[in-house]
């Protein structure tokens, strides 16, 4: 049982190339989600999915797209790099919860990510 | 902007001190966590609180509520250098997907 897996864990781009971060979990978990974490900022979502084929924006979703085709896998695109996307990116899962009450949400090791 | 924000922004403490961090946040909740994250890797879940719970302990850690304050505290009991991270509160609420993460708080334990 691995959690939450992150495809890659490092990456340099230069200004205007394009990339797809991948996240995959294997706990059967219905919502995932994409956030970037920035010195002093802590964490901001960038999209979030709560389900296979559904996406949506969340508080920095400008300059990124995402595709969840299948339920394990989290897809975060950069169409065209910009150095103010330099970041750690972190994705996550949780199940829904029960009831009304949330679930805590699992976590990757991140990927880090530096735009030159 | 963050729902959560953590105080202090950052404490060092000697070992087998207790380590106190608190959180203040801004709209109503359905539950409020906190995370741990060491240096270079992913969060870690430790602790979630319901709105309609005071107090709640894991081990050496006791996490207090109190909804009509907004705030909430994270304390570790005799820490330990292990314990050296950084700490985050989260907020969700009632029906919604998200969770909100606050700033922060780094902790540096001194053996």
């Amino acid at each position: 049982n691995a959690g939450v897996t992150q495809t890659p864990k490092f990456r340099v781009l230069k200004t205007g190339q394009s990339m797809t971060l991948l996240c995959a979990q294997d706990m059967n978990h219905e919502y995932m989600y994409w956030y970037r974490q920035d010195p002093g900022m802590g964490l901001r979502l960038i999209h979030y999915s709560v389900g296979e084929g559904t996406t949506a924006k969340g508080e920095v979703p400008d300059g990124y797209n995402v595709s969840r085709l299948k339920k394990q896998n989290f897809l975060l695109g950069l169409e065209s790099a910009a150095p103010s996307q330099t970041s750690v990116y972190f994705c996550a899962s949780r199940t829904p919860g029960t009831g009304t009450w949330n679930q805590p949400q699992h976590f990757g090791d991140g990927t880090r990510l530096s735009i030159l | 902007s963050q729902q959560g924000e953590e105080d202090p922004q950052a404490l060092s403490i000697q070992e087998g001190e207790n380590a106190t961090m608190n959180c203040s946040y801004k709209t109503s909740i359905n539950n409020l966590q906190w995370y741990r994250q060491n240096s270079g890797r992913g969060l870690v879940h430790l602790i979630l609180i319901r709105s309609n719970e005071r107090e709640k302990h894991s081990g050496r850690l006791r996490v207090t509520l109190d909804t009509s304050k907004k705030s909430s505290s994270l304390l570790i009991t005799a820490s330990r250098a292990a314990d050296t991270a950084s700490y985050f509160c989260a907020t969700g609420s009632t029906g919604g997907f998200k969770t909100i993460f606050g700033a922060g708080t780094r902790l540096f334990v001194k053996a």
